[in-house]
C-alpha cells in the first residue's frame, strides 16, 4: 500500500498525559499536512510542512501540540498534557506541490480518546 | 460566518435516485474546489476536484462550481447503497483545504 499511513490507528490516554502520531506520507510527497476532525464536523487545518520546514502553523494548535517532519519524510504530532477537549481524529495528508490543484491525499486517520 | 457552509444533513434516499449535494463559500480568492467521500471512522477519499466553474464527469459522478453564486454541487446518479457516506466539499488556496461540515448521505436498498 503505497498511501498515507498513520499510527497508532486509536489511542486512548488518561488526561495529563502526552501522546505522540507518527504519518509516513505518499513516497513522492513533498508537502505534508495535519488535520484535526471532531464528530460531526469537518476536517479542520493545524499546521504544513514543505520537505522539513513547517510553513503555517493554525492557531488551533496550541503550545501543547508540536509537530516536526526531520528529515522532510515522516513527520510526528506530538501533544503534551492532553486534555479531554483533544478528543478527536487526527488526520495525516500528503501532497506534491507541481500537482495541478496541490491535490491532497489523506490517511485513515489516528483516534484520540482522552479520558 | 464559515468560509464553507455545507448543510450536514443527514440525507436520505432510495437506491437508484440521483443525489444532489450542495455548498456555499464565502472567499472568491480560492480556484480549485474538492469533494471527498469519508466513510465511517476512516479517512477522506478524494472524488473529485475541478477548477474554475463549470461541470466535471466522472462516471455516476458529477462536480460543479458556479464561482458567480459560489456555489459548489456534487451530483451522484443512479444512486449505490455503497455510496452510503459523509460528503465533505473544501475549497483549496494558500496551500491547505478549507472544509464544509460534511453531509451525511444514506441510500436505502
Amino acid at each position: 500500500d503505497t498511501g498515507v499511513s498513520q499510527d497508532p490507528r486509536h489511542k486512548i490516554t488518561k488526561r495529563g498525559q502526552n501522546v505522540t502520531f507518527r504519518c509516513d506520507p505518499i513516497s513522492e510527497h513533498n508537502r505534508l499536512y495535519w488535520y484535526r476532525q471532531t464528530l460531526g464536523q469537518g476536517p479542520e487545518f493545524l499546521t504544513y510542512f514543505q520537505n522539513e520546514a513547517q510553513l503555517e502553523k493554525s492557531r488551533l494548535l496550541s503550545d501543547r501540540f508540536s509537530a516536526e517532519r526531520p528529515k522532510g519524510s515522516f513527520s510526528t504530532l506530538e501533544i503534551q498534557r492532553t486534555e479531554q477537549g483533544d478528543s478527536a481524529m487526527y488526520l495525516c495528508a500528503s501532497s506534491l506541490a507541481s500537482q495541478p490543484g496541490n491535490t491532497i491525499y489523506f490517511g485513515e486517520g489516528s483516534w484520540l480518546t482522552v479520558v | 460566518q464559515k468560509e464553507v457552509e455545507q448543510d450536514p444533513g443527514p440525507l436520505s434516499v432510495p437506491e437508484g435516485a440521483i443525489v444532489s449535494l450542495n455548498c456555499t463559500y464565502s472567499n472568491s480568492a480560492f480556484q480549485y474546489f474538492m469533494w471527498y467521500r469519508q466513510y465511517s471512522r476512516k479517512g477522506p477519499e478524494l472524488l473529485m476536484y475541478t477548477y474554475s466553474s463549470g461541470n466535471k464527469e466522472d462516471g455516476r459522478f458529477t462536480a460543479q462550481v458556479d464561482k458567480s453564486s459560489k456555489y459548489i454541487s456534487l451530483f451522484i446518479r443512479d444512486s449505490q447503497p455503497s455510496d452510503s457516506a459523509t460528503y465533505l466539499c473544501a475549497k483549496q488556496g494558500a496551500q491547505k483545504l478549507v472544509f464544509g461540515q460534511g453531509t451525511r448521505l444514506t441510500i436505502n436498498p
